[in-house]
């Protein structure tokens, strides 16, 4: 079965300093891989997504991701953080059934300090 | 475009009473699924269902019933509801494939006392 765990329930980094989000995934085949951003009381968006065509992912507000086969793993990055980018971040995989469900890690809170 | 709209947004409920959680989505997604997101456990699976007439259980089923008569329509049911069900509902759809991108609601958020 397919599975994803996320290092760190939060993070706090400075406005304009790196982010990095950490996940690893555990799959015996190639995984399909996501991570999803969710703002205070909303529901989730997508921020990117792996398919296999290219192993460094770029996502919406200047975040991407790279799969790293050898590590399994796939963190989040931002070369500098914004004060907008305060929200929870979620790193998911697709099951490899037919039902094409999504497996989500536990989340990790990012706060970003002025 | 609405996308997935989930009501009501927040309930009260006291122990043992029943209710109806709504979810549409106006993307003609054959797929549609709901989740509960509690604190430190991420979003887990409750139901889901991958087309009218098909629905099957997720990570979490015990205490919830689904039903898909349409396709737009997947409403979640708490028959005799309880403390531990205070949580954060969501209702995603998605297209076909394993790659695709699912939509959530905003959320409907139950207190059970």
């Amino acid at each position: 079965a397919q599975s994803v765990t996320q290092l760190g329930s939060h993070v706090s980094v400075s406005e304009g300093a790196l982010v990095l989000l950490r996940c690893n995934y555990s799959s015996s085949v190639p995984p399909y891989l996501f991570w999803y951003v969710q703002y205070p009381n909303q529901g989730l968006q997508l921020l990117l997504k792996y398919t296999s065509a290219a192993t460094l992912v770029k996502g919406i507000n200047g975040f991407e991701a790279e799969f790293k086969k050898s590590e399994t793993s796939f963190h989040l990055t931002k070369p500098s953080a914004h004060m907008s980018d305060a929200a929870e971040y979620f790193c998911a995989v697709s099951d490899w059934s037919g039902a094409n469900n999504l497996f989500f890690g536990t989340g990790t809170r990012l706060t970003v300090i002025p | 475009n609405a996308g997935v709209t989930q009501t009501p947004k927040f309930q009260v409920l006291k122990t043992g009473q029943s209710m109806t959680l709504q979810c549409a989505q106006d993307m003609n997604h054959e797929y549609m699924s709901w989740y509960r997101q509690d604190p430190g456990m991420g979003l887990r699976l409750i139901h889901y269902s991958v087309g009218a007439g098909i629905t099957d259980q997720g990570e979490v089923p015990n205490g919830y019933n689904v039903s898909r008569s349409t396709t737009e329509d997947f409403p979640l049911r708490l028959l005799s509801a309880a403390p531990s069900q205070t949580s954060v509902y969501f209702c995603a759809s998605k297209g076909n494939g394993k790659n695709t991108e699912a939509f959530f609601g905003q959320g409907t958020r139950l207190t059970v006392v």
